[in-house]
């Protein structure tokens, strides 16, 4: 069956770097481009962007074109999200999608000095 | 941006009821419309989608309808698992954009 499977938490100071993994199975991974979602706490979803799985192009929301960066190793069939120069903000959960039937199980990123 | 409107923001319901759940884009998005179910600290699940598709496994008391701007997730009879927020999601035009949510309690 279908899988998508992320990372886990992770806890961060502002500045910092992180890189969410999001590991898929049961189909072939170039069949469907890769979504990417955050939930901040307590508050409703907001669509970052997708990556095109066989050409690996990224495509951002406006909130996420700059800090944040999609990519891909296809060979492990596993998309990556990147944040760099974390803030206060960015403080939710991240989803990855594909291709909005199947969901991760979300990774909890918690950014606080 | 398409801006998907979500009404109502918190519905309480009893078992067995008939529940309805709007939302209305900004503009028409050709029924490019998904249903989602979200429980806290879960991912959400696809009830719903293009308007009035039922995702595999998911029970027939849900269904969806709507064109144009406007659209209705109804869950015929409610039952007491259905508690959760409940999310629309259109995927007709960039940026792809969620509704505000539904917060569906059970009395």
């Amino acid at each position: 069956q279908i899988q998508l499977v992320q990372s886990g938490p992770e806890l961060k100071k502002p500045g910092e770097s992180l890189k969410i993994s999001c590991k898929a199975s049961g189909y072939t991974f170039t069949d469907y481009a890769m979504q990417w979602v955050k939930q901040a706490p307590g508050k409703g979803l907001q669509y970052m962007g997708w990556i095109n799985t066989q050409t690996g192009k990224p495509t951002y929301a406006d909130d996420f074109k700059e800090r944040f960066v999609f990519s891909l190793e296809t060979s492990a069939s596993t998309a990556y999200l990147q944040i760099n120069n974390l803030k206060n903000e960015d403080t939710a959960t991240y989803f990855c999608t594909a291709p909005f039937d199947y969901w991760g199980q979300g990774v909890m990123v918690t950014v606080s000095s | 941006d398409i801006q998907m409107t979500q009404s109502p923001s918190l519905l309480s319901a009893s078992v067995g009821d008939r529940v309805t759940i709007n939302c209305k884009a900004s503009q028409n998005i050709n029924k490019y419309l998904n249903w989602y179910q979200q429980k806290l600290g879960e991912a959400p699940k696809l009830l719903i989608y293009n308007t009035n598709n039922l995702q595999t496994g998911i029970p027939s008391r849900f269904s969806g309808s709507g064109s144009g701007t406007d659209y209705t997730l109804t869950i015929s009879s409610l039952q007491p698992e259905d508690f959760g927020t409940y999310f629309c999601f259109q995927h007709n035009s960039w940026p792809l954009t969620f509704g505000s949510g539904t917060k569906l309690e059970i009395k």
